[in-house]
Parts: C-alpha cells; sequence; structure tokens
C-alpha cells in the first residue's frame, strides 16, 4: 500500500488562484521531504526541500514567496503555489526516505496534478 | 554534460523479449542509485536500488560500474505490463551543492513490449 499519501490528485483553477497541496507520511515519520515538479516529456525536478521544524531549501530558480512550503509536523508537509498562473500548470510531486538515511531510495506520493486556466 | 543521461526510446519490443537499458551520470561521487517506473501521468515507483556488485530481482538485474560511472538495468522475458518509461535515478554526493538527499532524475527510457 502507499506510504506517503498526496492530496489532491487534481486541481483545476482560475489564473491568480492559491493551491495548497498536501503530502503526507503513513506509518512513518518523515524530518524531511521533497517537492518535485515534471513538465511533460520532461524528468522529475527538485524544486525544495521540506525541514521540519525549520524553513524549507530551495533549488536554484525556484521562487520561495510563491512557493510556500510547511512542515508543521512528522508527517505532514504542504506546498502552497501562491496566485498562480498558467506556466505552473505542472504535475507536482512529494516525496519522502522510508528507512536508510538520506542515501536510500524514496518513496512518491500519487502526485498532484495542476492546470491553471 | 548532463547530470544524468539515459536514452529516451522508445523501445518497442515483442513480449518475451530481453531489453536493456543504459544509463550515465556525471558526478563521480555519487552515492546511491536506482531504478524507478513511472506509468503514464502516475507517479515513480522504485523498481530496484543499484549496487556495486549488481543484483537481480526476478525478471530485472540491475548492475553499476562506478568507474565508468554507467548503470544497467536488463529485463528478461518482458511482459505486457512492463509498458513504462524508466528511470535512472541518482542520489549525489552529500558535497553536492544541493539539497541533501535529493534525487536526481534522467528523463526516462520508454518501454513499449507488444503482444
Amino acid at each position: 500500500g502507499a506510504v506517503v499519501s498526496q492530496h489532491p490528485s487534481w486541481v483545476i483553477c482560475k489564473s491568480g488562484t492559491s493551491v495548497k497541496i498536501e503530502c503526507r507520511s503513513l506509518d512513518f515519520q518523515a524530518t524531511t521531504m521533497f517537492w518535485y515538479r515534471q513538465f511533460p516529456k520532461q524528468s522529475l525536478m527538485l524544486m525544495a526541500t521540506s525541514n521540519e521544524g525549520s524553513k524549507a531549501t530551495y533549488e536554484q530558480g525556484v521562487e520561495k514567496d510563491k512557493f510556500l512550503i510547511n512542515h508543521a509536523s512528522l508527517t505532514l508537509s504542504t506546498l502552497t503555489v501562491t496566485s498562480a498562473h498558467p506556466e505552473d500548470s505542472s504535475f507536482y510531486i512529494c516525496s519522502a526516505p522510508l528507512g536508510g538515511g538520506d542515501l536510500g531510495p524514496q518513496h512518491f506520493g500519487d502526485g498532484t496534478r495542476l492546470s491553471i486556466l | 554534460r548532463k547530470e544524468v543521461e539515459q536514452d529516451p526510446g522508445p523501445f518497442n519490443v515483442p513480449e518475451g523479449a530481453t531489453v536493456a537499458f543504459n544509463c550515465t551520470y556525471s558526478n563521480s561521487a555519487s552515492q546511491s542509485f536506482f531504478w524507478y517506473r513511472q506509468d503514464c501521468r502516475k507517479e515513480p515507483k522504485l523498481l530496484m536500488s543499484v549496487y556495486s556488485s549488481g543484483n537481480e530481482d526476478g525478471r530485472f538485474t540491475a548492475q553499476l560500474n562506478r568507474a565508468s560511472q554507467y548503470i544497467s538495468l536488463l529485463i528478461r522475458d518482458s511482459k505486457l505490463s512492463d509498458s513504462a518509461t524508466y528511470l535512472c535515478v541518482v542520489n549525489p554526493s552529500l558535497n553536492y551543492g544541493g539539497s541533501q538527499g535529493n534525487l536526481i532524475f534522467g528523463k526516462g527510457t520508454k518501454l513499449s513490449v507488444k503482444p
């Protein structure tokens, strides 16, 4: 069964809307979670690392004021796309390491397909 | 040079065929390696980790050559259900400029198994 739960699966909304995506670890604690984005026919690209109890670490080129990350507990990280525009339409996926420390594999949520009209 | 490179394919093979995917990575200090599969419009799912000694899981065999910075995946007796995009994934060195523990993905190799 799923070890990382992501919600919602699909979002369609108007330009200018803010969208919140939740990522939960099921039956394990995750001090670190990762947020990726995947455009059609492209590879997954890391956006930011979500750290429980501290600020997120953003990759170069990712606007921290636009993509707000909150790691409120050891099982929940949220990504809020503020004032979303059509160019933000993408597949957003979170992941968390399950055992093996930082060098182990990660398990992914189901992903959120975001479409901004 | 891209960090993780894969042949994008597509590989179109008949059922029962043996197919091999290759991947190269640029960061010689990379720590760990994985193959994931991603079905269309779905999240990546871990297929197997890749160890220096080579490892096998049923019909799937993964190999790592650190000297050549090369990873491979061999699928024997391919099934229709093997049709997917196979992602070569590298966990870079802890000294990598990015975030600790993040994964670097190749663009994937698309496999289509035909009846």
